[in-house]
């Protein structure tokens, strides 16, 4: 198995407080990536890094920051967190872009 | 638009065959991959297809058909523990993953 930790795995915040999520990999993968998971929808892409201080947006950026500045980091921030950003977020990593992602095993956030 | 279509449920009995369908429109296509995903857990990756054709590892097989936008996990010999939702995902022409809803699977014995 892929070496990936989320923290913290469970989060219950409320509403307009800020929120950071961690991704941690030991496998020196070069992209990661922030999915979030809700019923009823496929995992949808956040956003996406492909090496140190370089990240770009996904189908649904807005709302969220992310930042990586080491190679085996990478944070997922929700400035003023929604009730809408409950979910369950879903770290990835991959070495090649063209390459199977694998995932963290998840943090469980509820804003109320 | 992008999209995946794939059966919300599907039920089947221990030791009997299940193929779980997945269809996709995409902007380009890289790749079909399929993960499994048992509740409160994290998806695990299962297969990938990116020419036509079948893909077998043991009890599990994909297909992938890419003039019909098409392909289908296959699982012999069912098991308790294929209880799982099934996720289809195709990579488009940006090297991004495209996601299916998934199909949850209900083995019963």
């Amino acid at each position: 198995d892929a070496g990936i930790t989320q923290s913290p795995r469970h989060k219950v915040t409320e509403t307009g407080t800020p929120v950071t999520l961690r991704c941690h990999q030991t496998e020196n993968h070069r992209y990661m990536y922030w999915y979030r998971q809700d019923p009823g929808h496929g995992l949808r892409l956040i956003h996406y890094s492909y090496g140190v201080k370089d990240t770009d947006k996904g189908e649904v950026s807005d709302g969220y920051s992310v930042s990586r500045s080491k190679t085996e980091d990478f944070l997922l921030t929700l400035e003023s967190a929604t009730s809408s950003q409950t979910s369950v977020y879903f770290c990835a990593i991959s070495e090649r872009e063209t390459d199977t992602q694998y995932f963290g095993p998840g943090t469980r956030l509820t804003v109320l | 638009g992008q999209n995946i279509d794939q059966p919300t449920e599907m039920t089947a009995t221990e030791g009997a065959i299940v193929q779980i369908n997945c269809t996709y429109q995409t902007s380009g296509f890289n790749g079909l991959f399929w993960y499994q995903q048992h509740a409160g857990e994290a998806p695990t990756f299962l297969s990938y297809n990116v020419l036509d054709g079948l893909e077998e590892k043991g009890r599990f097989s994909s297909f992938l058909s890419r003039s019909k936008g098409y392909s289908y996990l296959l699982l012999k010999e069912l098991q308790m523990k294929d209880s799982a939702s099934y996720l289809c995902a195709v990579m488009d022409s940006n090297y991004q993953l495209i996601w299916g809803a998934g199909t949850k699977l209900i083995i019963k014995p």
